[in-house]
């Protein structure tokens, strides 16, 4: 069974870091890109990094460039985020995905939930 | 980036009807290489993740009933749930992928009537 479980989330101050991480079984996570994908409450998903499948190559919204980083551990089939700098407009649910024909979404975690606030 | 708006936010159908959920991008999607729209269609429950619909348009993800459509060309893309089921009560949300992990529209809310 295919399964991505998102964790780490938690409330954090305006300025403060986070780091997220989602572990993956049930396909070969080695062989894919993979996403972070968030929620704003009452909005549409954003998406927000994305990351090769062997970790060499990253991309980033302009929204995070700069505050934020992806990394994964193919060896433990776990994927992360590095946030740092964290605004109020950061907070959100983040969703790990899998992108795949050209870049839809077909897997996704069930989210964990970051709160910017003091 | 490319701006995705959906009409309309709700909308409210009685069981066993059509729901049609329009979603317009702010320039063309189309991926020339496949000639394809890389527009996709997902449906979002409450307390559950986001499931994937509808790619390219209109191809179903397997395992997606068939009253899911999908429709559409140029800018303006349309998703259309024939014979409404108390199950598709959720938030829809069209999503393009022609750039790096793509730009989601606002969801529309269906609702029984």
């Amino acid at each position: 069974e295919v399964q991505m479980e998102e964790s780490g989330g938690g409330l954090v101050q305006p300025g403060g870091s986070l780091k997220i991480s989602c572990i993956v079984s049930g396909f070969t996570f080695s062989n894919y890109w993979m996403n972070w994908v968030r929620q704003a409450p009452g909005r549409g998903p954003e998406w927000v990094a994305q990351i090769k499948p062997d970790g060499s190559a990253d991309y980033y919204a302009d929204t995070v460039r700069g505050r934020f980083t992806i990394s994964r551990d193919n060896a433990k089939n776990s994927l992360y985020l590095q946030m740092n700098s964290l605004r109020a407009e950061d907070t959100a649910v983040y969703y790990c995905s899998r992108p795949t024909r050209g870049g839809t979404n077909d897997l996704w975690g069930q989210g964990t939930m970051v709160t910017v606030s003091s | 980036d490319i701006v995705m708006t959906q009409s309309p936010d709700s909308l409210a159908v009685s069981l066993g009807e059509r729901a049609t959920i329009n979603c317009k991008s702010s320039q063309s999607i189309l991926y020339s290489p496949t000639n394809k729209n890389n527009l996709a269609w997902y449906q979002h429950k409450p307390g559950q993740s986001p499931k994937l619909l509808i790619y390219w348009t209109s191809t179903r993800e397997s395992g997606v009933p068939d009253r899911f459509s999908g429709s559409g060309s140029g800018t303006d893309f349309t998703l259309t749930i024939s014979n409404l089921q108390a199950e598709d009560v959720a938030i829809y949300y069209c999503h393009q992928y022609l750039s790096t992990g793509g730009t989601f529209g606002q969801g529309t809310r269906v609702e029984i009537k």
